[in-house]
């Protein structure tokens, strides 16, 4: 059963970069898509950013000037690395297997979600 | 970017009722529109995708469809499993992938 574990510092200060890692288990990183979905506190889900394993990647425009996604795939990884946060950063980050995999163009698998708050 | 607009943003029902959550995309998205249901403290899960297609393990009494630009999630008899938040997502175009809102399905 595919399997994906975000990992990475659950406190964040303000101006500094927010780093993040999902593992993948049980089924090879460059057969899919990956992303990186955010939510803040009580509030609705926000696509950051995908990546293949060719390299290629998109990110949300709203994000893109302080969005980075890169993959390791010896390590069966891809990372998300966010500079210059704010509060308004604090949130939810999930890693996701989408938005194309197999036959479907949605977010299938998702991982369980790391808490990330922003504050000094 | 296109915007995706569910109503309601919440609801209250009784177990055994009949759901319907809509989505309605700012422009035509072809079918690649997704619905996911999210319990509190736990990751979103894929329940339909491609407008009407169950994704795998997903109880039959989830359902989708499609008219233009609006589409409908349908619960035939509400669980009591199934009270969570709901989001639409569209696929169509990826600057940037875009959610609703959510619907929130609470015990009435």
């Amino acid at each position: 059963q595919v399997q994906l574990q975000e990992s990475g510092p659950g406190l964040v200060k303000p101006s500094e970069t927010l780093s993040l890692t999902c593992t993948v288990s049980d089924v090879s990183i460059i057969t899919s898509y990956w992303s990186w979905v955010r939510q803040p506190p009580g509030k609705g889900l926000e696509w950051i950013g995908y990546i293949y394993y060719s390299g290629s990647t998109n990110y949300n425009p709203s994000l893109k000037s302080r969005v980075t996604i890169s993959m390791d795939t010896s390590k069966s990884q891809f990372s998300l690395k966010l500079s210059s946060v704010t509060a308004a950063d604090t949130g939810m980050y999930y890693c996701a297997r989408g938005p194309y995999s197999g036959s479907s163009s949605a977010f299938d698998i998702w991982g369980q979600g790391t808490m990330v708050t922003v504050s000094s | 970017d296109i915007q995706m607009t569910q109503s309601p943003s919440s609801l209250s029902a009784s177990v055994g009722d009949r759901v319907t959550i809509t989505c309605r995309a700012s422009q035509s998205i072809s079918g690649f529109l997704n619905w996911y249901q999210q319990k509190p403290g736990k990751a979103p899960e894929l329940l339909i995708y491609a407008a009407s297609s169950l994704q795998s393990g997903v109880p039959s009494r989830f359902s989708g469809s499609e008219s233009g630009t609006d589409f409908t999630l349908t619960i035939s008899s509400l669980q009591p499993e199934d009270f969570a938040t709901y989001y639409c997502q569209q696929s169509y175009s990826t600057l940037p992938l875009t959610f609703g809102g959510g619907t929130k399905v609470d015990i009435k």
